[in-house]
């Protein structure tokens, strides 16, 4: 595998369910990034972590859970999600956090909907 | 607030040139970049400007004004694969960037 890589690529789940999105990278990359891409509108950042701490939270409600174990993966634990939480789910990772670093590599997304 | 735009729609003819423009107005400024994103894909990076002028790529070059908050893209020699999202994104005074809605290119023979 290279780049970034998400699963599952495609998720239908129920209001009351519990899933885990899951993205790993296989470049050396210090820094991961969740965002949500919804139809016509602008990226959401949601989550950076930099060296696997928490750098950003942008407001995002707390039935989205981050997990980050190690710099290779990121996780994103859903719970008792909305119908306007249907979006497409993006991973990114960079080399690092800050104004060193440079373009984000993203990957291919999974695409939630909420039912 | 912060606030990134960029035209929602664009249509050009294969093999002739088109500009894509993004105006921005942010909180500190580290950094414009343009990105690519085909209809159910990852978006991928197209160009990098943190200083005024031209950078050339290919057929691809990118231009920035910071004092006029001011971008473009342009795509010469268009081809039907080009037909995408265009993406411009700034990087604010936080490191984060902030992202315009794209600009769908439809490429018509």
């Amino acid at each position: 595998e290279t780049g970034v890589t998400q699963t599952p690529r495609h998720l239908v789940m129920g209001m009351t369910n519990k899933k885990s999105l899951k993205c790993e990278q296989h470049l050396g990359h210090n820094a991961m990034y969740w965002y949500k891409q919804s139809a016509k509108k602008p990226l959401e950042l949601m989550f950076v972590y930099n060296f696997k701490e928490q750098t950003e939270n942008n407001s995002v409600p707390s039935r989205f859970s981050p997990e980050c174990p190690n710099s290779s993966h990121l996780f994103l634990h859903l719970h008792t999600l909305q119908p306007e939480d249907s979006a497409l789910y993006l991973c990114a990772s960079s080399q690092d956090f800050g104004s060193g670093s440079r373009e984000q590599y993203f990957g291919p997304g999974t695409r939630l909907t909420v039912t | 607030g912060q606030n990134i735009d960029q035209p929602t729609e664009m249509t050009a003819t294969e093999g002739a040139i088109v500009q894509i423009n993004c105006t921005y107005q942010t909180s500190g400024f580290n950094g414009l970049f343009w990105y690519q994103q085909h209809a159910g894909e990852a978006p991928t990076f197209l160009s990098y400007n943190v200083l005024d002028g031209l950078e050339e790529k290919g057929r691809f070059s990118s231009f920035l004004s910071r004092s006029k908050g001011y971008s473009y893209l342009l795509l010469k020699e268009l081809q039907m694969k080009d037909s995408a999202s265009y993406l411009c994104a700034v990087k604010d005074s936080n490191y984060q960037l902030i992202w315009g809605a794209g600009t769908k290119l439809i490429i018509k023979p």
